[in-house]
């Protein structure tokens, strides 16, 4: 199984400050045949099903703002918020969908400090 | 638009069987391409990919739960079915269903019904 794993588990950020997690798989995730990183990003509020942010690595869902971001490729890659507002206050996952059994991080908690 | 809404027992005993409906709409089942997938959560914890079934009735399970797995998809009815014999406290979780969309490859899940919750007790 890809083992994808996150860092930190938790941070605190103060509101329009910078949010970076980062998520490293036990193997690449980059498809040689489409040149893409089979990567997601999620965003889960309490009792609240995960949203989709970004896939492909880096590329942001339809209506996400844009100060989502993701990037990384091959083995390690990062979500950052650039500005952290009150509402982003969630848990955060990452996800492979280049291996089946596709599997997930273990999660971020972002928290306003 | 898609939604998604997943119904079913929200109380089992052990070595139960559990059954899970997932009905959707803004989408076919029959459609190249399309697919959905399962994925739980226990309390607290993270999430785990169970089982996907695509349009072509592909059908793929996580291999340590694929003995108690079964999907299944009714496209008449828009619905996706899944079933997981000999239930533990264990497999306690919000259970969720997802769609999701294959090109080339796998594909993420979105979006998500907002999920059930099972607990399997005693």
């Amino acid at each position: 199984d890809f083992v994808m794993t996150q860092s930190p588990d938790s941070l605190a950020v103060s509101l329009g400050e910078r949010a970076t997690i980062n998520c490293k798989s036990s193997q690449s995730i980059l498809n040689p045949s489409n040149n893409k990183n089979h990567l997601a990003w999620y965003q889960q509020k309490p009792g609240q099903p995960p949203k989709l942010l970004i896939y492909s690595a880096s590329t942001r869902e339809s209506g996400v703002p844009d100060r989502f971001s993701g990037s990384g490729s091959g083995t390690d890659f990062t979500l950052t918020i650039s500005s952290l507002q009150a509402e982003d206050v969630a848990l955060y996952y990452c996800h492979q969908y280049y291996s089946t059994p596709q599997t997930f991080g273990q999660g971020t908690k972002v928290e306003i400090k | 638009q898609i939604t998604l809404k997943e119904s079913g027992p929200t109380l089992v005993k052990p070595t139960q069987t559990l059954t899970l409906t997932c009905t959707f709409s803004g989408f076919s089942l029959s459609t190249r391409g399309l697919g959905v997938a399962w994925i739980r959560q226990p309390p607290g914890k993270a999430l785990e990919w169970l089982a996907l079934i695509y349009w072509d009735d592909d059908k793929r399970y996580s291999p340590s739960l694929k003995s108690r797995l079964t999907i299944t998809k009714d496209t008449s009815k828009n619905q996706v079915v899944l079933t997981m014999t000999n239930m533990d406290p264990e497999d306690t979780a919000t259970y969720f269903c997802a769609h999701t969309i294959t090109t080339d490859w796998l594909g993420w899940f979105a979006p998500w019904g907002h999920g059930t919750l099972v607990t399997v007790s005693s």
